[in-house]
């Protein structure tokens, strides 16, 4: 079954950091671009940040831009997602999800929760 | 950046009805757009990519349509477990975007 579980996530001070990661199962890993995606509590779908295949390009949305690193393991099935200097507005629900052309954002994991608060 | 607007966002339909959900981007993009219906407290679901691929065991009531700068997801007849929020997706490449969601209720 393919599958991505993500884990990390936890209450952090305003300005504190955060290390999210997920794990992949089920498919060849080093063969898919992935994404970062988060949705605030009772807000919509919002894109964070990309991965290429190899790593060797990422994009980042401009509400996180400078603060958060994207970043994959290949031998470890593994992504990650490095917050700094986290806000308020931060606090959200991360999923990590495959990305592929044509077929999309394919494969979503279950999300971890991240919450922002003093 | 290239903007996408869905409408409406929110809508009331009665069971058996054809519903149909628009997402307008600000240019042309090209034939990568999806279709998401998320459940509450559930992961999103993919329904639709490239416009009208139909997602490995999504019912056939669902279907994409559009090119250019409109799409449209059509809900056939319309069923109670089509309570969701729906959301379009433009993945051609960076930025990606997220339509601002249509919640779908049944009457």
């Amino acid at each position: 079954e393919m599958q991505l579980v993500e884990s990390g996530g936890g209450l952090v001070q305003p300005g504190g950091s955060l290390r999210l990661s997920c794990a992949a199962s089920g498919f060849t890993f080093s063969s898919y671009e992935m994404h970062w995606v988060r949705q605030a509590p009772g807000k919509g779908l919002e894109w964070v940040s990309y991965i290429s295949i190899r790593g060797d390009t990422v994009y980042y949305s401009d509400s996180v831009r400078g603060r958060f690193s994207v970043s994959r393991d290949n031998a470890k099935n593994s992504l990650y997602l490095q917050m700094n200097n986290l806000r308020a507005e931060d606090t959200a629900l991360y999923y990590c999800a495959r990305g592929d052309l044509p077929d999309g954002f394919d494969i979503w994991g279950q999300g971890t929760m991240v919450t922002v608060s003093s | 950046d290239i903007q996408m607007t869905q409408s409406p966002s929110s809508l009331s339909a009665s069971v058996g009805d054809r519903v149909t959900i628009t997402c307008r981007a600000s240019q042309a993009i090209s034939n990568y757009l999806a279709w998401y219906q998320e459940k509450p407290g559930k992961v999103p679901k993919l329904l639709m990519y490239a416009i009208d691929t139909l997602q490995s065991g999504v019912p056939s009531r669902f279907s994409g349509s559009g090119s250019g700068t409109e799409f449209n997801l059509t809900i056939r007849s319309l069923q109670p477990e089509d309570v969701s929020t729906y959301y379009c997706l433009k993945y051609n490449t960076a930025p990606y975007i997220f339509g601002q969601g249509t919640k779908l209720e049944i009457k």
